[in-house]
């Protein structure tokens, strides 16, 4: 079973520069999730999609980030303009149903943002 | 809001040196408890995890215990090995939300 792939792998852009992260999950997951990890941190939320639905953004800078997940397979994850502090590995993960408890969630290698 | 705090690291052992790596929770309600560990170079996957009171969760010679009175669920290991050095994250959910510790990094040395 292919997990899940994300690209690019690495990024490093000027800040004020917009960039765009995809993400294809895990086939016949209905739920996605973004987190972002600064260094030395553990992965906080960004937003959950349930199928093509947003579940919770509450944790998404909206004024410069946003995500879509038009077909409700793959979706990106974009950051417009970038600041320094967006500096972080933005990763992807899936699982079957996030709505119930327990679901395990896989998640992809990551992508390293640093902006400059 | 849920919380969960973890040991600071490096923890740096010996080949065959017994692992505790500790984790404590704020939750409102019963949340469930996970560790995922992150290998250098790759994504985070599931070690263990146990969903009530008192479980125990279980993988490749780790374990964890959900203890609801101490708020905490510490991972360990009997017999640590080289390739168990990564970076391990405790996490909750008590929705559908998965909140993560800052992880501890494990350095296993031969």
């Amino acid at each position: 079973e292919a997990g899940v792939a994300q690209s690019p792998r690495y990024k490093i852009i000027e800040k004020r520069q917009s960039v765009a992260f995809w993400c294809n999950p895990i086939s016949g997951h209905a739920t996605l999730y973004w987190y972002q990890q600064i260094l030395g941190q553990g992965p906080k939320l960004l937003i959950q999609f349930q199928n093509n639905g947003v579940v919770d953004d509450s944790q998404l800078p909206k004024d410069r980030f946003s995500a879509e997940r038009l077909k409700g397979v793959d979706s990106t994850l974009k950051i417009q303009p970038a600041k320094l502090e967006d500096s972080a590995v933005y990763l992807c993960a899936s699982s079957l149903d996030g709505l119930e408890v327990g679901y395990e969630q896989f998640f992809g290698p990551g992508t390293r943002l640093t902006v400059l | 809001g849920d919380s969960v705090t973890q040991m600071e690291g490096p923890v740096t052992l010996s080949e065959e040196a017994f692992l505790t790596i500790n984790c404590t929770y704020t939750a409102t309600g019963y949340p469930s408890l996970f560790w995922y560990v992150q290998y250098p170079g790759e994504g985070l996957q599931l070690l263990l995890k146990a969903t009530k009171a008192d479980d125990k969760g279980s993988n490749k010679g780790f374990e964890a215990t959900y203890r609801k009175e101490t708020t905490s669920f510490h991972l360990e290991k009997g017999s640590v090995q080289v390739s168990d050095s990564a970076v391990y994250f405790c996490a909750l959910t008590a929705g559908n939300m998965l909140t993560f510790g800052g992880g501890t990094r494990l350095m296993v040395k031969p």
